[in-house]
Formats: C-alpha cells, structure tokens, sequence
C-alpha cells in the first residue's frame, strides 16, 4: 500500500481536460514536502511532467499544471491527447521515513 | 546530454546479493550537486524509491529495506552501482537508476532516469 494515494485510473475524450489526485498526510505532502509528478509510456521509464508542486521543465507542454494545497495535490491535463495516455505518478517526501521519497500507486490515464 | 544506462545479470538467486551499475554518459557523476538514485518497480505494479547517494558521499536509504541496500559511486569509471543483500522473490522488479537534480537549496527532484534493467530472483 502506497503513501500517497491516487485514484487507479481516469479517463477523458480527446480535447477534455482531467485531475488526478494525490493525498497524502502530514508527514508528507502537509509537512510540507514539494510534490512532483511523473509520466510512464508503456515499455518506458517514467518522465517529469511538474516539479516543486506546480512548475513544468522544458518541453512539457503547458497543457500540464499542477497544484498542492494541505495534504493533497493534483495534476491536471487540459486538451487531452492521445499521446498522453500513460501512468501517472506523485512523488513527495515523508518525514516519518526519516525523509526517504515516497511515490503514489498511480493513475493510468486513458484518452477515449 | 547526460545518459544513464542501467546492467547487470537479469537473474540472481534467492538469498544472493543483486549488484547493479548505472553508467552514466555526458557529465562527470562528481560535477555539480547531484544525488544517483535507484528505483525499481515490479511488474505491473508502482514505484518504490531504494535510496540515493550525494556526489560528496552522503547517502540516504528506504527504510522498509532494512539495511539491505548500499548504494555507491565509482568516479573513476563514472558509474553508480547498487549492492541488495539477501533477496527473495520480491525482489524481482525493473530497476531504474535516476539523478536527482537541485532546483532549489536542498530541494531536488528526478530529472534524467535511465530506461531500466529486469531483474528475476529465482533458484
């Protein structure tokens, strides 16, 4: 069982937008450890969609946002694509775990 | 363009030590302020961060692996290898080695990951 605890899938047309959540607690996201987001094509290594809560690195689309506010975050996808169509994963900290980083159990997004 | 490139035998048996190696290209592993991280992943299954070693020899290690885990830096060939003594079965996983990049003082997340390498425990 993960720390983090994200919804197992989600699902959106093409053109829609879609959350996912992320909630953790307060040894972790409200201690408050940054949160970062991490995309998985499949057969692939997972990629960096937003670091540091909301902040995207070069080369990801600013259809990608994220938020955290308490306990919780999300991430949010506007204008799906096809190609967005992968499994999502929040990754913080967690002060109890003497701060080892501590991923959700992922969000496998599919783009109807 | 920094490249990490995960190796090691594909099968260990139970109670054995895994050892791994990320070769990494484009940077020394000693430049900058950089952690090395190891993640793996089981089959159709969610990430688990192992641990992590600082370029100036500080480490950091997942506590659910009870001591299992040494990570470490090879400056010399510039590679980050991971030891895990004692497997089992689950152990088996995809591993990725991962460089934990400093956007902010002391703040750092994942930015280059290699593409893995599969690991089975089995006799």
């Amino acid at each position: 069982q993960s720390v983090l605890r994200q919804p197992p899938s989600v699902s959106g047309a093409p053109g829609q937008t879609v959350t996912i959540s992320c909630t953790g607690s307060r040894s972790n996201i409200g201690a408050p450890y940054d949160v970062h987001w991490y995309q998985q094509l499949p057969g692939a290594a997972p990629k960096v969609v937003i670091y540091s809560n909301n902040n995207r690195p070069s080369g990801v689309p600013d259809r990608f946002s994220g938020s955290k506010s308490g306990t919780a975050a999300s991430l949010t996808i506007a204008g799906l694509q096809a190609e967005d169509e992968a499994e999502y994963y929040c990754q913080s900290s967690d002060s109890s775990l003497s701060g080892a980083k501590v991923f959700g159990g992922g969000t496998r997004l599919s783009v109807l | 363009q920094v490249q990490l490139q995960e190796s090691g035998p594909g099968l260990v048996k139970p109670s054995q030590t895994l050892s791994l190696t990320c070769t990494v290209s484009g940077d020394s592993i000693t430049s900058g302020s950089y952690f090395w991280n190891w993640i793996r992943q089981p089959a159709g299954k969610g990430l688990e961060w192992i641990g992590r070693m600082h370029t100036r020899g500080s480490a950091n290690y997942n506590p659910s692996l009870k001591g299992r885990v040494t990570i470490s830096l090879d400056e010399s060939k510039n590679q980050v290898s991971l030891n895990l003594e004692s497997v089992t079965a689950a152990d088996t996983a995809d591993y990725y080695c991962a460089r934990d990049f400093e956007y902010r003082s002391f703040y750092y997340y994942m930015d280059v990951w290699g593409r893995g390498t599969p690991v089975t425990v089995s006799s």
